[in-house]
């Protein structure tokens, strides 16, 4: 079956550390994006990417990187410089924006 | 002012009923027109897509569109305990992404 998956579903970090959240898409989709839940606040984009090695930064890019190496994958770190990364993460993709958007499960980031 | 917004509820209304779910734009430009459910700590789940103006119908969901007055709404006939749930609009306005709104909380009771 055709799908997003995003891994893991739950992930703590400790102070310091850079974590990556892992985002697979086998519906053959070029865009893909990442976003920031939190209680009250919405989607807020942190990343896309429309084509492989190319992405663009989002309305919260600081303190996260991404890559897009292959077309199915778009990974997410959450560095140290990023002060309050606790939140939900999804990741979505699409074969055009105007079409909507498929999202992954989400991780749930934690920190500890 | 934000491009796409929504009264964030919690919007409660009694099993069987219909619950009306309402979304505004600031872009004119906007074609095309997404209605999300996202269940608690699960992630959202398209449901509509509306592209021109006037109903598109799809089981007990209808969704309204008018350009002119730059607003988008869902209907949910006969409301089910298991509609409960947060509902997102999302709207493309010709950009590489969505716009998303901050989401109605509807809550139906049995």
């Amino acid at each position: 079956d055709g799908g997003i998956t995003q891994s893991p579903k739950y992930l703590f970090r400790k102070e310091g550390q850079n974590v990556t959240l892992s985002c697979e898409q086998n519906l053959n989709h070029d865009a893909m994006y990442w976003y920031r839940q939190d209680p009250g606040q919405g989607l807020r984009l942190i990343y896309y990417s429309q084509i492989v090695n190319d992405f663009q930064k989002g309305d919260i890019a600081e303190g996260y990187s991404v890559s897009r190496e292959k077309k199915e994958s778009f990974p997410l770190t959450v560095t140290s410089a990023q002060k309050n990364p606790t939140a939900f993460y999804l990741c979505a993709s699409t074969p055009h924006a105007n079409y909507g958007y498929t999202f992954g499960s989400g991780t749930r980031l934690t920190v500890v | 002012q934000k491009e796409v917004e929504q009264n964030s509820g919690p919007l409660s209304v009694p099993e069987g009923a219909i619950a009306s779910l309402n979304c505004t734009y600031s872009d004119r430009v906007s074609q095309s027109f997404f209605w999300y459910r996202q269940y608690s700590g699960k992630s959202p789940e398209l449901i509509m897509s509306i592209y021109s103006n006037g109903d598109k119908e799809d089981g007990r969901f209808t969704a309204q569109l008018n350009k002119a007055s730059q607003y988008v709404s869902l209907l949910i006939r006969d409301s089910q305990p298991s509609d409960s749930a947060t509902y997102l609009c999302a709207v493309w306005t010709g950009a590489n992404n969505l716009f998303f709104g901050t989401g109605t909380r509807l809550t139906v009771i049995p």
